[in-house]
């Protein structure tokens, strides 16, 4: 299976600041079709997840624009250019390169 | 809109079986690859299994294999998974899920199943 390795696993940052969330993966994401599977996911505390990016830098319908994706292969980056206090949760990317489709353990977002 | 709404968790002894259900609407259930993925209460998330859009085949993650079994109707929208053989590690919320492309686009609120 495909290992998704997330860090920071936790991030306290400032309201209004920028914030980042790497993540990598054990081997090439790129599918033999060409493109690139990785999402990132938001869950919110006592939600369930939401998708916000997917390939690599598409931002899911109604994602505000200060969430982007970025990156490429093995590795990729999530940026948030001004947390809102609405941005805390846990932060997932994930791979659908290949069966299993597997998680990383998740980047807590904090407000300082 | 779209809407996924579980159904069916809750405490079951260990060895026991359940069937979770999901209820979908505002899209074209019938079109999509539809999944079930659990999350353990304070852990991450965990891909469960996969059925294609006409129900011909589904696809389990090897934790699982040959205790579960994902279904769909698709005459009412709904989506199911039989789980046997319940173990106190299968204890999570159980979520729903629509695949869009090569991701998960839309999730329910989740069932919750306690095996104790």
């Amino acid at each position: 299976d495909i290992v998704m390795t997330q860090t920071p696993l936790s991030s306290p940052v400032t309201l209004g600041q920028p914030a980042s969330i790497s993540c990598r993966s054990s081997q090439s994401l790129v599918h033999i079709d060409g493109n690139t599977y990785l999402s990132w996911l938001q869950q919110r505390p006592g939600q369930p997840p939401r998708l916000l990016i997917y390939k690599i830098s598409n931002r899911f319908s109604g994602v505000p624009d200060r969430f982007s994706g970025s990156g490429a292969g093995t590795d990729f980056t999530l940026k948030i250019s001004r947390v809102e206090a609405e941005d805390v949760g846990i932060y997932y990317c994930m791979q659908g390169r290949q069966f299993p489709w597997t998680f990383g353990l998740g980047t807590k977002l904090e407000i300082k | 809109e779209v809407q996924l709404v579980e159904s069916g968790g809750g405490l079951v002894q260990p060895g026991g079986s359940l069937r979770l259900s999901c209820a979908a609407s505002g899209f074209t259930f019938s079109n999509f690859w539809m999944s079930w993925v659990r999350q353990a209460p304070g852990r991450g998330l965990e891909y469960v299994a996969t059925i294609k859009p006409d129900g011909s085949e589904g696809y389990y993650v090897d934790s699982v294999k040959g205790r579960v079994t994902i279904s769909r109707d698709n005459a009412k929208n709904s989506l199911h998974l039989q789980v046997t053989s319940l173990k106190a590690e299968d204890t999570a919320v159980y979520y729903c899920a629509r695949q869009g492309e090569y991701c998960f686009d839309s999730w329910g609120q989740g069932t919750l199943v306690a095996v104790s």
